[in-house]
Formats: structure tokens, C-alpha cells, sequence
């Protein structure tokens, strides 16, 4: 199975800071990577998918990059509705497989 | 509007069966693959297994951890997608999701989550 590791595993930030989380592969996945964002008690929403498409709906303020085994989150100004748990995922092989998660808090 | 609504968690003894159901709406639900994931109190998220569409053969995969115990189904009649988990485990415990998965190209996704269901395992 692909691993993913998420850095950091949280993160204090304050609104309207630029926020970056990172998510490596255990092996090359192409941009085969996908981003959701999960708040507590609800169920995961996807915010990114093939590494840089913007899902639909989802706020221009967020973006993603990468490729091969290096990925990133950009939120390029905090909002206070995005305080939440972020998850990398990787759909090159099966089984897709999660990054343990960034909790991005308010400092 | 795409929505996706699970039923059938509830508390059961570890060795017994349970059957989740996930009824969609707002989409053509025979033209997509379905998936079931889950998420232990506190923990990540795991996924448990899919199965594809009937144009791709309706066929399952499953995690290492749960296949031979758990089977993935789908109505498409009735818009349905089923989890039948049997021989349940303490460790099975979790909210338990269904998605959608969408593709792009050669890449998939899970573009709609339902609100999961908890299913806690305890004697």
C-alpha cells in the first residue's frame, strides 16, 4: 500500500494568514492526489482533486500543487470556517490511502 | 442535488452481523461506483472497499482488514448501496461513510460523503 505522511500534523494559524500543508507518497503518484477538508462531526468534502483541479463550489482560496511524491495545500487567507482537519489521499492504486490528517486550529 | 444518506449503524456484539444501507439521490446512481469508508473515534480515514458500476462489471475490492468478513452490493433498481458486515470486531468500530466516486480523466475521486453512520462493536 501507498503511505502518506502529512507535515505538519497541526497547525495554529490566525485569519488571513497564508497556510501551506504538505502530503508526501511513499512512492511516485503522478497527481494522482486528492484534498478534503473535514470539520468536527461531519463527514469529509472534498476541496481538490488531481492535485491542482479545484472542486467545484470550493473558494478560490484554496489551491494545490505537486506532483510525483511532493504535494501541498495552499490557503491563501484564512477564513474562520476554515479552521478544520485537512486529509491527503491517494487514488494511483488500490487501496486509496490517507494522509493521518493536519488540524489547523486558530491561534 | 447529490445526496447520499446512510442507515443501519446501531451498537452489536463482537462475532454478529450488521447491514448498512446508503440510498442516493439527485444523480444517476448506476452510472457511478460506490464506496464505503470509515473513520474510528478520534482516528483518520480508512478505506473499507468500492464496488464499480455494472457497465465496469459491478465487481467489489476490498481492504486487507476486512475482506472475507464484509460484502459491498448495490440496487441500482432502488438507487442503493449496501455494507453487509459479518464477524464484527471491537476494532470495527466507527462512523462509517458511503461516497461517490467521480472520475476526470484517468483519475478518481470522492466528490459526495454521506453523514455516516456509527457503528460501535461492544459486547
Amino acid at each position: 500500500d501507498i503511505q502518506m505522511t502529512q507535515s505538519p500534523s497541526s497547525l495554529s494559524a490566525s485569519v488571513g494568514d497564508r497556510v501551506t500543508i504538505t502530503c508526501r507518497a511513499s512512492q511516485s503518484i503522478s497527481s494522482y492526489l486528492n484534498w478534503y477538508q473535514q470539520k468536527p462531526g461531519k463527514a469529509p468534502k472534498l476541496l481538490i482533486y488531481a492535485a491542482s483541479s479545484l472542486q467545484s463550489g470550493v473558494p478560490s482560496r484554496f489551491s494545490g500543487s505537486g506532483s510525483g511524491t511532493d504535494f501541498t495545500l495552499t490557503i491563501s487567507s484564512l477564513q474562520p470556517e476554515d479552521f478544520a482537519t485537512y486529509y491527503c489521499q491517494q487514488s494511483y492504486s488500490t487501496p486509496p490511502t490517507f494522509g493521518q490528517g493536519t488540524r489547523l486550529e486558530i491561534k | 442535488e447529490v445526496q447520499l444518506v446512510e442507515s443501519g449503524g446501531g451498537l452489536v456484539k463482537p462475532g454478529r452481523s450488521l447491514r448498512l444501507s446508503c440510498t442516493a439521490s439527485g444523480f444517476t446512481f448506476g452510472d457511478y461506483a460506490m464506496s464505503w469508508f470509515r473513520q474510528a473515534p478520534g482516528k483518520g480515514l480508512e478505506w473499507v472497499g468500492f464496488i464499480r458500476s455494472k457497465a465496469y462489471g459491478g465487481t467489489t475490492e476490498y481492504a486487507a482488514s476486512v475482506k472475507g468478513r464484509f460484502t459491498i452490493s448495490r440496487d441500482d433498481s432502488k438507487s442503493i448501496a449496501y455494507l453487509q458486515m459479518n464477524s464484527l470486531k471491537t476494532e470495527d468500530t466507527a462512523v462509517y461513510y458511503c461516497t461517490r466516486e467521480s472520475k476526470w480523466l484517468l483519475q478518481y475521486y470522492f466528490d459526495y460523503w454521506g453523514q455516516g453512520t456509527l457503528v460501535t462493536v461492544s459486547s
